[in-house]
């Protein structure tokens, strides 16, 4: 049974701490998606890439967080310094996307909270 | 940008009862895709739509791609307490790379 994998599920920190969150998409799956989650904003798209190369990071605030894939298993993101304001949320998502079909799938989420 | 205007906001119910929810925009959109949240996990996908007027079922959910490609409805028939949740619709907008516009989601509870 295929999952996107996220770490750590939880995550509490300090403002001015560097945070980095993990993701394994599903293999096979050409495209990640970085959301932000909030009661306020809802779902918010952060940043995505196709075949690990960054297709659109509008939805981030650039000073602060950056979104890699160092490889086709792995995409971070991380925020630095982190500020109370990014306590929401965090999920990674893969999908294959294609002319005929375009599903994320979820993994479970980052939950961070920043004091 | 584009927004989905989704409704109702939150609903209860009654097991056994059918319930419906829809999604509209003032544009159009290409695919549209039904997810389902508990509490403390990601979305899962429901239903995924591609073409004005498909009709698709899975299980006792029925989702629709309207027409007019700015609205898509979800309908859950016979209720059961594992349906709460939160419901959300999302669409892909034409020219996009795969991003995804979210709406603000349905919540399912069940009725005291």
């Amino acid at each position: 049974d295929a999952r996107v994998t996220q770490t750590p599920r939880d995550k509490v920190t300090e403002m001015g701490q560097e945070v980095t969150m993990r993701c394994q998409p599903i293999l096979g799956h050409n495209t990640v998606f970085w959301y932000r989650q909030t009661m306020m904003q809802g779902l918010e798209l952060l940043a995505y890439f196709r075949n690990r190369a960054p297709l659109d990071d509008s939805g981030m605030p650039k000073d602060r967080f950056s979104a890699e894939m160092p490889d086709a298993t792995l995409a971070t993101l991380k925020i630095q310094p982190s500020e109370p304001r990014d306590s929401a949320v965090y999920f990674c998502a893969s999908g294959r996307q294609g002319v005929l079909y375009n599903e994320q799938f979820f993994g479970p989420g980052t939950r961070l909270t920043v004091l | 940008g584009q927004q989905l205007n989704q409704s109702p906001q939150s609903m209860f119910i009654q097991e056994g009862e059918d319930v419906s929810m829809n999604c509209t925009s003032s544009s159009i959109f290409n695919t549209w895709l039904w997810y389902k949240q508990d509490p403390g996990e990601g979305p899962v996908l429901l239903i995924a739509l591609y073409k004005a007027g498909e009709l698709t079922s899975n299980g006792r959910l029925t989702a629709q791609f309207g027409i007019t490609r700015k609205d898509s409805f979800l309908n859950i028939s016979a209720s059961i307490p594992s349906d709460v949740g939160i419901y959300f619709c999302a669409g892909q907008p034409p020219g996009s790379q795969g991003n995804l516009i979210f709406g603000k989601g349905t919540k399912l509870s069940v009725k005291p």
